[in-house]
């Protein structure tokens, strides 16, 4: 399966400021890549289908615009927190779709935002 | 809405103890499955999926699923668990309306074996 990585692995910004968090897929070519978001003991939400080339599709109670996706080649995708708060604090997880449905995920960011 | 639920938050065993976890789904139609597992410390790797034919399903490490249909349910199995099965363990589903391959995810079970 496809290789997935993510940059940075951890990080801790203060109230207000934005963060950046890339996802690249090492060997494979990614037209489609998936941004989850876990909580704690919690499981995998989805918050925006990127697609290469257009713009992202944001999934219902997700705002697009505290959250800026930017899908523009097919081994990166990068998601900004923007004017980041202490409830933004969570593990933002991409994920690459594969072929029949099947989708390789990324090792996860832990943002915490103080 | 479609929904994925797994019945058991936390579950604990004993090295060589049997394994069954339980996901039941919501969808009506048609759907693929999935259960990912999460190591600590790790990302998300798929333990097995369905999606036509044989619902007993055959995974790494010694897992299988089974599809029962008219119960909504794909449990995920192991015969004898290890120490090393201990991780967080999802269950999800993509359907045909679901456009786009959108997984839908279960709340996850974490699994504790002892040595």
């Amino acid at each position: 399966g496809a290789v997935v990585s993510q940059h940075p692995s951890r990080v801790i910004c203060k109230s207000g400021t934005s963060v950046k968090i890339e996802c690249r897929s090492l060997d494979f070519q990614a037209t489609t890549m998936f941004w989850y978001r876990q909580f704690p003991k919690q499981s995998l939400m989805l918050m925006a289908t990127s697609n290469e080339g257009s713009k992202a599709t944001y999934e219902q109670g997700v705002e697009k615009d505290k959250f800026l996706i930017n899908h523009a080649s097919l081994t990166l995708s990068t998601l900004t927190v923007t004017s980041a708060h202490p409830e933004d604090s969570s593990f933002y997880i991409c994920s690459v779709a594969g072929g029949t449905d099947t989708q390789y995920f990324g090792p996860g960011t832990r943002l915490t935002v103080l | 809405a479609q929904s994925v639920s797994q019945h058991n938050h936390h579950v604990i065993l004993s090295e060589a103890a049997s394994l069954e976890l339980g996901c039941n789904y919501s969808y009506g139609g048609t759907v693929n499955l999935f259960w990912y597992v999460q190591y600590p410390g790790q990302h998300l790797q798929l333990l097995l999926k369905y999606f036509s034919g044989d619902p007993l399903v055959k995974g790494i490490k010694g897992f299988e699923a089974e599809f029962i249909k008219s119960k909504f349910s794909f449990n995920l199995r192991k015969p004898s668990v290890q120490w090393s099965d201990t991780a967080e363990y999802f269950c999800a589903v993509i359907s045909p309306n679901n456009q786009g391959g959108k997984l839908i995810f279960g709340q996850g079970t974490e699994l504790s074996v002892k040595p």
